[in-house]
């Protein structure tokens, strides 16, 4: 399978606790995203990664949070002192940034997620 | 201040029939457009985009049109299959910095 990987597929911790997520992004793809997604609504753009470099953060992820793509390849999240709200899917996608016709395409492909739940 | 509004929460349609999804956008900086389908448990697969120099886009039952001036697109699904049953998001993001805003997805629901 050479999609994007996730792992865990599912997690559930205490309060106060520490987690850490992983994502395989598709080998060639030079960009990597992460998201957050609760019921309802569409996936909120949590961080991005072009290579190894962490280009931009969004106001969602508080200082308990952080990312890293340490070889720009996979990819860890990790949330530190974990609260209910931070019960959530964490998506990841990846792309490849590609010029046609002077416009830039960005098709992001996703893992199946990691769901968490904070008890 | 939500960016993409998809209004109908859900949609049901009889089988073979045509499915239209629709979104709204306000930010007139917007110039790409994507359609992803997400069944439960999985995540967001990728279905067909636009860009904002182009006014329609066909891959086989799938059109997605695109109208700038009134900061609207639609997804049309013909004929629309069981399989379809799924989650549908628009997506929309500024080409100089490639980050997705979402909609938050229209359910759709095709009936035998």
């Amino acid at each position: 399978d050479t999609g994007v990987s996730q792992d865990p597929r599912h997690k559930i911790t205490k309060r106060g606790q520490n987690v850490t997520f992983r994502c395989d992004p598709i080998s060639e793809h030079n960009r990597l995203y992460w998201y957050r997604q609760t019921l309802g609504q569409g996936p909120e753009f949590l961080t991005y990664f072009q290579n190894e470099a962490q280009l931009e953060k969004s106001r969602l992820l508080s200082d308990r949070f952080s990312a890293e793509r340490p070889k720009g390849s996979f990819s860890t999240l990790e949330i530190q002192r974990t609260e209910q709200g931070d019960s959530a899917m964490y998506l990841c996608a990846s792309t490849l940034i590609r010029l046609a016709g002077g416009h830039s395409y960005n098709e992001q492909f996703f893992g199946p997620g990691t769901r968490l739940t904070v008890l | 201040d939500q960016q993409v509004k998809q209004n109908s929460p859900s949609l049901s349609v009889q089988e073979g029939r045509i499915s239209i999804l629709n979104c709204d956008y306000t930010n007139s900086m917007f110039d790409y457009f994507l359609w992803y389908k997400k069944y439960p448990a999985e995540g967001p697969t990728f279905l067909i985009s636009i860009s904002s120099i182009k006014d329609k886009n066909e891959d086989g039952r799938f059109t997605v049109f695109l109208n700038k001036s009134a900061k609207h697109l639609s997804l049309h699904i013909v004929p629309s299959q069981p399989g379809d049953s799924a989650v549908y998001f628009c997506a929309a993001s500024v080409d100089s910095n490639y980050q997705l805003i979402w909609g938050a997805g229209t359910k759709l629901i095709i009936k035998p």
